[in-house]
């Protein structure tokens, strides 16, 4: 059973640019999350996408942005980029509820800025 | 906003020594989840816990949840190299908060040939 990936796996971008992550979760698995990592600030929740809805969303500013599409896949884009969003990006499915089924996590896209 | 705050934030062991990581946080959680991530992984869920009290064990891994669920440990015993790694603990809130979960910073466990 193929796990979550997460393309591209690194990532350097300058100031300023944009930038697209993808994820492909586990078949079946219809809720994706984002989380953001960074050796500060641990794992802060990004975005949650079920469905192709929005169903949360975390205290970023409004240069991240995300999409999940028909097929369950996620995007997420962050604009604008600024060096310190220079961080783990962590994509995880879960096949219900997060509380209760937990996520899979993908090996992440690490991101750094310059 | 939950907070979840993890203790000790290092530990360095030697190996058959045992060792127990804890997560605080002021607020209820619906659920608890432990996690292990190696180094350039993502976490990797170990349990969930979901009622106060509960206790749940995998291998030599137990892990507590407390009474009033706005706790929990993490007790190793015996620990080996390969349970290297960084522990988070994550909880889920209630209702809308179900489908997300927040995480403590760590606990980053070395444990010593």
């Amino acid at each position: 059973k193929a796990g979550v990936t997460q393309t591209p796996r690194y990532l350097i971008k300058t100031r300023g640019q944009q930038v697209t992550l993808s994820c492909s979760p586990i078949s079946g698995h219809r809720s994706v999350s984002w989380y953001q990592q960074t050796p500060g600030q641990g794992l802060q929740f990004l975005f949650e996408y079920f469905s192709e809805t929005q169903r949360n969303k975390g205290n970023f500013p409004g240069r991240f942005s995300g999409r999940q599409f028909s097929n369950s896949r996620s995007e997420m884009n962050v604009s604008t980029l600024e060096l310190g969003d220079s961080a783990l990006y962590l994509c995880a499915s879960s096949v219900g509820q997060a509380n209760f089924y937990g996520y899979t996590f993908g090996s992440g896209t690490r991101l750094t800025v310059v | 906003t939950q907070l979840l705050e993890q203790s000790p934030q290092f530990l360095s062991i030697q190996e058959g020594e045992n060792l127990t990581v804890y997560c605080n946080s002021s607020s209820v959680f619906s659920s608890l989840q432990w996690y292990r991530q190696e180094p350039g992984e993502g976490p990797v869920l170990l349990v969930t816990v979901v009622t106060g009290g509960e206790v749940k064990k995998l291998k030599r891994l137990t892990f507590q949840f407390g009474d009033a669920r706005k706790d929990s440990s993490l007790h190793i015993t015996a620990a080996q190299p390969g349970d290297t790694g960084l522990y988070l603990c994550a909880g889920a809130g209630s209702g809308g908060s179900n489908y997300k979960l927040t995480f403590g910073k760590g606990t980053l466990l070395t444990v010593n040939p």
